[in-house]
Parts: C-alpha cells; sequence; structure tokens
C-alpha cells in the first residue's frame, strides 16, 4: 500500500517570503499521480497543484512550483511570494493510476500547518 | 467549474438517533464518490468508495453497518450514520471524481456532533 509522510507538522512564514513544505511517499507503482491540497479553517479543500509522475517537468501554478524527484519520492511545494491568504492546513496526497479494485483514492499525509506572519 | 455539494454544513444528533449527509456533484456526472472522516487536526481517513448502482468498498476498520453508503444515481451519494454515537462525532468529508471535468472535487465537508 502507499504511504505519504509530510515529517513539518507546522511550518512558519513572512508574508512575502518563500516557504517549502516537505513530502515523501512509498510506492512501487511507476505512473501515479501527486497532488498538494490546501484546508483553510473553513475546511473546504482546495486543490492546489497537480503532478502526473510520467512527465518531468515540475508543475507550477502561479506562485505555487513543485519540486519533484521521482526517483527519491519526492514532492516538494514552495510557495513565493507568501500571502496572508496562504496560511492553511496543506496536505500532500497520492493517487494510482489504476481505476480498478479502489485505486482512484487519494492517500493523504498528516498535513503541514502553515501559518503566515504579517 | 466543478461543483460538490454537501449537506447538512453542521449537524447536532442525539445519541441513538441516525443522520443522513448528502454529497451531490451540481454539474457533472461522478463515476466515483468517496467518503472521508476527519479529527481535528489530523488529516483526512477514508472511510470508503462508491460506484453509482454498486455496493460501496469500506476500508479496513469501518463498521459497514454503521455507516451506510447508498449511490443511487451519478450526482447523489449519501452517508448515513446509523445509532450514532458520541465517538462518532466528527468532520464528515464526501469527494466526488469525474471524467468531465477531469478530477476530484470536495465537498464543504459536515461538522456531525452527537450529544
Amino acid at each position: 500500500a502507499q504511504t505519504v509522510t509530510q515529517s513539518q507538522p507546522e511550518m512558519s512564514v513572512q508574508e512575502a517570503e518563500t516557504v517549502t513544505l516537505s513530502c515523501t511517499y512509498d510506492t512501487s507503482e511507476s505512473d501515479y499521480y501527486l497532488f498538494w491540497y490546501k484546508q483553510p479553517p473553513s475546511r473546504q479543500m482546495i486543490l492546489v497543484i497537480r503532478q502526473e509522475a510520467y512527465k518531468q517537468q515540475n508543475a507550477t501554478e502561479n506562485r505555487f512550483s513543485v519540486n519533484f524527484q521521482k526517483a527519491a519520492k519526492s514532492f516538494s511545494l514552495k510557495i513565493s511570494d507568501s500571502q496572508l491568504g496562504d496560511a492553511a492546513m496543506y496536505f500532500c496526497a497520492y493517487r494510482s493510476l489504476l481505476t480498478q479494485g479502489g485505486s482512484e483514492k487519494l492517500v493523504f499525509g498528516k498535513g503541514t500547518k502553515l501559518t503566515v506572519n504579517p | 467549474g466543478a461543483v460538490v455539494s454537501q449537506h447538512p454544513s453542521w449537524v447536532i444528533c442525539k445519541s441513538g438517533t441516525s443522520v443522513k449527509i448528502e454529497c451531490r456533484s451540481l454539474d457533472f456526472q461522478a463515476t466515483t464518490m468517496f467518503w472521508y472522516r476527519q479529527f481535528p487536526k489530523q488529516s483526512l481517513m477514508l472511510m470508503a468508495t462508491s460506484n453509482e448502482g454498486s455496493k460501496a468498498t469500506y476500508e479496513q476498520g469501518v463498521e459497514k453497518d454503521k455507516f451506510l453508503i447508498n449511490h443511487a444515481s451519478l450526482t447523489l451519494s449519501t452517508l448515513t450514520v446509523t445509532s450514532a454515537h458520541p465517538e462518532d462525532s466528527s468532520f464528515y468529508i464526501c469527494s466526488a471524481r469525474a471524467i468531465a471535468p477531469r478530477g476530484t472535487f470536495f465537498g464543504q465537508g459536515t461538522r456531525l456532533t452527537v450529544v
């Protein structure tokens, strides 16, 4: 079974600075998806960024980018020019490419609470 | 965009009663729906996966008879917590997988408090 590990329970960053959230995962599959989700105090899960494992290029969405190291099974999230609205819980998640046997489910890490200081 | 509506957003019920939570995909058809449970300051734990018209697949340790899942159509799944007890108090979140638009979309969650 796949596992996702987020080793930083909490992180803080100054407004306008850059912060990197860590995520490692374990899988025997060669193709899969990786995600970062944001959960603000409203608790609505919001997709931040998505990476397909077969793509070597790191995904980027505006101020959010990832460092995907497939061999190391590492998938970190970099937030540039941090804003107060970025404060939230961030969850790293894994999803198999398989579509049978319940493999479409997302496997989440324990999350990292990000605080943005003004 | 793809919207998943979860209702109610919060509910308080008495111990021993049953509570039904609805999860609807408003503008797309959901091939698969997922139900998660989230304890305070913890991650989402998958409870079950459901496909329209078939029985849900429950994760190990989740009581099928206690957490009844019905997926009657491509746009609606329900989770019924039967004979609720205080330890069932939690935040429940549904998500829906879609082909068009492609992705997994989450409902707003339901905070259940059993007193």
